[in-house]
């Protein structure tokens, strides 16, 4: 079983719609990442998260410390959002290292 | 934000040569940096820990003859693929660790664009 994982492994949405994408993890962290990967391949990091809720434009971020779940939400969705989306955790028992998931593949359509 | 550059963004070599990429921290100073591998339609896989002034730390499984790295100074992480092969194709990328925030405590990553390298 991975540490990290995502569902769903891939989306496709319509314009506008309101999309969540979850990440479980099942080691003790520290931080949790999401990140953001497109076509290119460059890595933004939206969100680091220890606690609680985190908002950014259209995009929000929880995360619940004691069921070890955090979820990346995206209102009013649009093309542009179309990217691979990846949780990473600071896994504490791995000398804070990020731990990747496998990612979400997520397609907007207009 | 802080930002941080990788070079080249991509590579073309023929079998058996080497191949250099650099990573760099633009506005901030960064004694941790990572390097990190991509496989097609994989996640990101850790290669190792790059100290400045001191030796890398690979992880189990990546052997440090062949992916040398160097971390000679605050700003700079480069990471040498020695005699490439096709296997060795691949998306390198790097992340540097901001130094205001200690390790451990809401760790920040700030991650380069990526170098693709195609060995052929």
């Amino acid at each position: 079983k991975n540490e990290v994982e995502q569902s769903p492994q891939n989306l496709t949405a319509q314009e506008g719609e309101f999309i969540t994408i979850n990440c479980s993890y099942s080691v003790g962290i520290s931080a949790l990442h999401w990140l953001q990967q497109h076509p290119g391949g460059g890595i933004v990091s939206l969100f680091m998260l220890s606690s609680g809720k985190k908002k950014h434009g259209r995009l929000i971020a929880t995360i619940n410390i004691q069921e070890k779940h955090s979820s990346l939400h995206i209102t009013a969705s649009h093309p542009r959002d179309s990217a691979v989306y990846i949780c990473a955790v600071l896994n504490m028992e791995y000398g804070n290292k990020l731990v990747f998931g496998a990612g979400t593949i997520l397609r907007v359509k207009s | 934000g802080a930002v941080v550059s990788q070079h080249p963004s991509r590579v073309i070599c023929k079998s058996g040569t080497s191949v250099k990429i650099e990573c760099r921290s633009l506005d901030f100073q960064a004694t941790t940096m990572f390097w990190y591998r991509q496989f097609p339609k994989k996640s990101l896989m850790l290669m190792a820990t790059s100290n400045e002034g001191s030796k890398a730390t690979y992880e189990q499984g990546v052997e440090k003859d062949k992916f040398l790295i160097n971390h000679a100074s605050l700003t700079l992480s480069t990471l040498t693929v020695t005699s490439a092969h096709p296997e060795d194709s691949s998306f390198y990328i790097c992340s540097a660790r901001d130094p205001l925030v200690p390790a451990g405590v809401g760790d920040t990553q700030y991650f380069g664009p990526g170098t693709r390298l195609t060995v052929l």
